[in-house]
């Protein structure tokens, strides 16, 4: 049963720090990672798809690694605004997702 | 483009009422997903549908059952609700399991 864990659970930085979210997962047989954003009462938000045989995947100001053998993957968020505040998800994808708890992020204007 | 659609988004029921959430997705995904998502815990996946006429359990199946009625349509049936299965369900949708997927804006089921 692959297990997910995200480091750390909550994150209250001032607007413009870059922020570092980690994951790490016990199973390295999957096909990719999938990070999503979640809103308060909101659904997820994928953010990024990293292959199993990329090593990383940029949008705009995110950027997230993968290093599969070792089972991390790690989020860095540029230059954060408040409009970043939210909990993060990270999903190693082994045919199905399996989450972990989620890094909730505040960015304090 | 809607994606994934579930309905209701909000149910309140009595213990040992019955009911269906609807989910529907218009991507031509072949593989469905249902999850739970309780406080302070990650998604768990309640069943899943690798592609039409297939359905198989995951993580925490039991008190559930699923029909995947058509390529577009997975439904997820509580026969006896109890107040354990409070919680803020999802349904995804991917291409296949290999892909991305893409998630609904949950339904909040409350059992009292």
């Amino acid at each position: 049963k692959q297990e997910v864990t995200q480091i750390p659970a909550a994150l209250s930085v001032p607007e413009g720090e870059n922020l570092v979210l980690n994951c790490s997962f016990t199973d390295s047989a999957i096909y990719n990672l999938q990070w999503f954003r979640q809103d308060p009462g909101k659904g997820l938000t994928s953010l990024l798809l990293i292959q199993s045989s990329q090593r990383e995947q940029t949008s705009g100001r995110l950027n997230a690694s993968l290093d599969k053998s070792s089972g991390r993957s790690t989020l860095y968020i540029a230059a954060s605004q408040p409009g970043d505040s939210a909990t993060y998800l990270c999903a190693p994808n082994d045919y199905k997702l399996s989450f972990g708890a989620g890094t909730t992020v505040t960015v304090r204007a | 483009n809607a994606g994934v659609t579930q309905t209701p988004k909000f149910q309140v029921l009595k213990t040992g009422q019955s009911m269906t959430l609807q989910c529907a997705q218009d991507m031509n995904h072949n593989s469905m997903y249902w999850y739970r998502q309780d406080p302070g815990m990650g998604l768990r996946l309640i069943y899943y549908s690798a592609s039409e006429g297939t359905t198989d359990k995951g993580e925490v199946p039991n008190g559930y059952n699923v029909s995947r009625l058509n390529k577009r349509e997975f439904s997820l049936r509580l026969e006896s609700a109890a107040p354990s299965q409070t919680s803020v369900y999802f349904c995804a949708s991917s291409e296949k399991g290999s892909t991305e997927a893409f998630f609904g804006q949950g339904t909040r089921l409350t059992v009292v």
